[in-house]
């Protein structure tokens, strides 16, 4: 079966740096996307890493190390609109390209 | 640049009524998702269609539940029967032929009564 594992909830405050955990377990392994969502809307791509190292972009950073499963999503200098729910997705081995997401990390952010 | 777009926004039903949701992928984007998602959840898989074929089915998808992309654009999800377990988000995504982002649309949320 499919495992991706990353917190429920998370909280900091504005102008600061938090750093979201997910974990996997897939058959296979063709990538892995971090996604916002706010709360009704849509999830909304932040990042994509299919090679092991740090992807950054902007505020915004991403890790992938694919023998230990692991991957985090870096914010800095935090916002209030930063307040969102988090995804961490994997696409497995199918060359279908289905994703597999977690539950999210919801993140809230204080003045 | 338009994005997906889903139609309709909100959609409120009886049990055991039929519903019936569109998705418009961005254009040219030959690969179309849908998944559904519930409160607190992260979205789950339920079908792909690349152009008109449906490659691939989850086991979620039972016999109620049957998705078409008849001219290899815009895509159909219907519920047959629904029933109360069937509230959720459903959300539909495109990917273009060459890339491995899904875009997702805003959704279309069923609550069923």
């Amino acid at each position: 079966g499919q495992n991706i594992d990353q917190p429920t909830e998370m909280t900091a405050t504005e102008g600061a740096i938090v750093q979201i955990n997910c974990t996997y377990q897939t058959s296979g392994f063709n990538g892995l996307f971090w996604y916002q969502q706010h709360a009704g809307e849509a999830p909304t791509f932040l990042s994509y890493n299919v090679l092991d190292g740090l992807e950054e972009k902007g505020r915004f950073s991403s890790f992938l190390s694919r023998s230990k499963g692991y991957s985090y999503l870096l914010l800095k200098e935090l916002q209030m609109k930063d307040s969102a729910s988090y995804l961490c997705a994997v696409k497995g081995g199918s060359t279908l390209g289905r994703l597999y997401f977690g539950r999210g990390t919801q993140l809230t952010v204080w003045p | 640049d338009t994005g997906v777009s889903q139609d309709p926004r909100h959609k409120i039903t009886k049990r055991g009524q039929n519903v019936t949701f569109r998705c418009d992928p961005i254009s040219e984007h030959n690969r179309l998702y849908w998944y559904r998602q519930t409160l607190g959840q992260g979205p789950e898989f339920l079908t792909y269609f690349q152009n008109e074929a449906q490659l691939e089915k989850s086991r979620l998808l039972s016999d109620r539940f049957s998705a078409e992309r008849p001219k290899g654009s815009f895509s159909t999800l219907e519920i047959q029967r629904t029933e109360q377990g069937d509230s959720a988000m459903y959300l539909c995504a495109s990917t273009p032929t060459a890339g491995e982002t899904q875009y997702f649309g805003p959704g279309t949320r069923l609550l069923v009564l």
